[in-house]
Parts: C-alpha cells; sequence; structure tokens
C-alpha cells in the first residue's frame, strides 16, 4: 500500500540555524514527490517537486530535497531558517499510473529567535 | 497565478443541517479535490473530479456527496451534518494526471459542527 511518513510532529529550531524535515515514502511505481508549506490560516503551496533526473532539487524560498531511492527518502533541507519559515510542512507522494496523492500527517516548525 | 477560491472561511452549522461548501478555480484546470484535514492525520481526500460531472471516491467520501456541473466549479455537500464533521476542509485543483501533477490549493474553510 502507497504510504508516506513524516516521523517529526513538530521541530524546533533557532533562527538561522539549519533545517532538516524528514519524509520517508511507500509506493510501487516510480515516486513523483512534493514538498508543500501551509502558513497559520493558509492553504498548501508547493515548495518543490521531483519527478526524475537530479536528485536534488531547488525549490522557493531557499528550501531544497534530496531524493534517495535506496532509502525512499525524501527530506527537506533549509541551511539558515527564517522566522517566517515557521509552518507546517507536508510530504506527498504521487505516480504517472495512479489517480491520487497521498499526504503524509505534516511537520510543525517553529522557529526561536 | 492559479487562484483557488472557497467561498466561506469559517462555517458553523448545527446537527442535521445541510451543508454546502463551494470551490472555484480560475486556471482551467481539469481536477478538482476535497480534503479535510485534521490534526495528527494530515490531509485525507473525500472526493476528487477529473471531469465536469466526473467524480471518484476518495479515501473517506462517507457522509459527503460532490457536484461538479461546470469545470471550474466543485461542490461538496455534507447531507446532514454531524459533529464528527467538524474540520478543516481544503479545495485544490490541477491541470493533468491527479496522481502526478502538483496541486493548487485554496485557503480553506474552517467547519464548526455543533
Amino acid at each position: 500500500a502507497q504510504s508516506v511518513t513524516q516521523p517529526d510532529i513538530h521541530i524546533t529550531v533557532s533562527e538561522g540555524a539549519s533545517l532538516e524535515l524528514r519524509c520517508n515514502y511507500s509506493y510501487g511505481a516510480t515516486p513523483y514527490l512534493f514538498w508543500y508549506v501551509q502558513s497559520p490560516g493558509q492553504g498548501l503551496q508547493l515548495l518543490l517537486k521531483y519527478f526524475s533526473g537530479d536528485t536534488l532539487v531547488q525549490g522557493i524560498k531557499g528550501f531544497e530535497a534530496e531524493f534517495k531511492r535506496s532509502q525512499s527518502s525524501f527530506n527537506l533541507r533549509k541551511p539558515s531558517v527564517h522566522w517566517s519559515d515557521a509552518a507546517e510542512y507536508f510530504c506527498a507522494v504521487g505516480a504517472l499510473s495512479g489517480n491520487q496523492f497521498y499526504f503524509g500527517t505534516g511537520t510543525s516548525l517553529t522557529v526561536i529567535p | 497565478d492559479v487562484k483557488v477560491t472557497q467561498s466561506s472561511r469559517y462555517l458553523v452549522k448545527r446537527t442535521g443541517e445541510k451543508v454546502f461548501l463551494e470551490c472555484v478555480q480560475d486556471m482551467d484546470h481539469e481536477n478538482m479535490f476535497w480534503y479535510r484535514q485534521d490534526p495528527g492525520l494530515g490531509l485525507r481526500l473525500i472526493y476528487f473530479s477529473y471531469d465536469v460531472k466526473m467524480k471518484e471516491k476518495g479515501d473517506i467520501p462517507e457522509g459527503y456527496s460532490v457536484s461538479r456541473e461546470k469545470k471550474e466549479r466543485f461542490s461538496l455537500i455534507l447531507e446532514s451534518a454531524s459533529t464528527n464533521q467538524t474540520s478543516m476542509y481544503l479545495c485544490a485543483s490541477s491541470l493533468f494526471g491527479p496522481g502526478w501533477n502538483e496541486q493548487y490549493f485554496g485557503p480553506g474553510t474552517r467547519l464548526t459542527v455543533t
């Protein structure tokens, strides 16, 4: 069965520190992978996506993610976190042959000064 | 920019009422989706539509129905609202294949059923 796991429910980092949010997936087909961000009271916004090619993908707001097929992971990173990055982050997986997305349960990020 | 709008940001209804949540997208997208979002459960797909008048059940369709009479509009209907349907409802749209194309989300409707 397809699934997405975000093992960290909540993460707190200091402003200026680096960030890594974990995402593991289970999917039979070649996965299409996405990271979304949800600011308080808002809908979800796409940060980045991976379809094929270079396994390190760059997104908006200085985020990047690396696809590691051997580990079934697609972790999100940012070298220096800003207070405005405080939000909920969702990993999602889909496939060319499928007709649904599968979202993880989200990781809530708190940024402290 | 793609814009997905939802008719209400906040809604309070009574148990047993019929509730309509409306969603409109302005980019001629083929696919539209309704999710509910609950703490600790992430987003769960209720229904999606891949064309006008076409729909498919998602993971949690019980207690809900949908309507898509026009390409740009996708409605979620709670036939008889219950307290366990208190939640955040998110609408989304995508241009192509639901399984692999990025989705664009509306701001959400926070529904409270009392």
